[in-house]
């Protein structure tokens, strides 16, 4: 059974630093990874999705990577802005059904 | 504009009632999901739907029940048998396929409490 873990639970930044999120799972038979950011109180948005097949996905400041060996995943956020402060999520994907496992977040806040 | 909506926003469940959460999509998708948040922790999947008059259970569906008797809506109600209902709800609904990139797509969310 996959298992998705992230540390820290929580981080905080001053403003402009880079940030890395960490996610770890335990199973390398992974379809795809995604990661999310979730606002407090709101659902959740897609922020990047590397297939099993790709090693990092790239969107304007985001940079995600995946090494199934290491069963690790890390997103990159390049000069962080307070406007970055929410919780991400990184979920790993299975192929059937489409089912994703979710890792309990990482809370960031990032002061100006 | 497309998207997923869910209503109510806000619901209370009195002691030994039913209720239904509902969740309507208009991206076309075939499949959707729902989960369960709980403070401070990630998302539990409920129960999940590949196609119209199929779904299976997730990881955690006991005291929840769902249909999907159209495409575009999946709603899932939440039982007497359901001893601590009172979480964030969540659904989703992605493409499916051997091309599809199976990015999910999420609702705003449902908060429930219990009275």
């Amino acid at each position: 059974k996959q298992e998705v873990t992230q540390i820290p639970a929580a981080l905080s930044v001053p403003e402009g630093e880079n940030l890395v999120l960490n996610c770890s799972f335990t199973d390398s038979a992974i379809y795809n990874l995604q990661w999310f950011r979730q606002d407090p109180g709101k659902g959740l948005t897609s922020l990047l999705l590397i297939q099993s097949s790709q090693r990092e996905q790239t969107s304007g400041r985001l940079n995600a990577s995946l090494d199934k060996s290491s069963g690790r995943s890390t997103l990159y956020i390049a000069a962080s802005q307070p406007g970055d402060s929410a919780t991400y999520l990184c979920a790993g994907g299975k192929a059937a059904g489409n089912k994703l496992t979710f890792g309990g977040g990482t809370r960031v806040l990032v002061k100006p | 504009d497309g998207g997923i909506t869910q209503s109510p926003k806000y619901l209370f469940r009195k002691e030994g009632q039913n209720v239904t959460l509902s969740c309507e999509q208009n991206l076309n998708h075939d499949a959707m999901y729902w989960y369960r948040q709980d403070p401070g922790q990630g998302l539990r999947l409920i129960y999940y739907s590949q196609i119209v008059n199929d779904f299976q259970k997730g990881d955690i569906a006991e005291g929840y029940s769902v249909s999907r008797e159209k495409k575009e809506s999946f709603p899932l109600t939440v039982t007497s048998a359901q001893k601590n209902p009172t979480a964030f709800y969540l659904c989703a609904s992605s493409t499916k396929g051997a091309r599809a990139k199976n990015i999910q797509y999420f609702g705003a969310g449902t908060r429930l409490s219990v009275l």
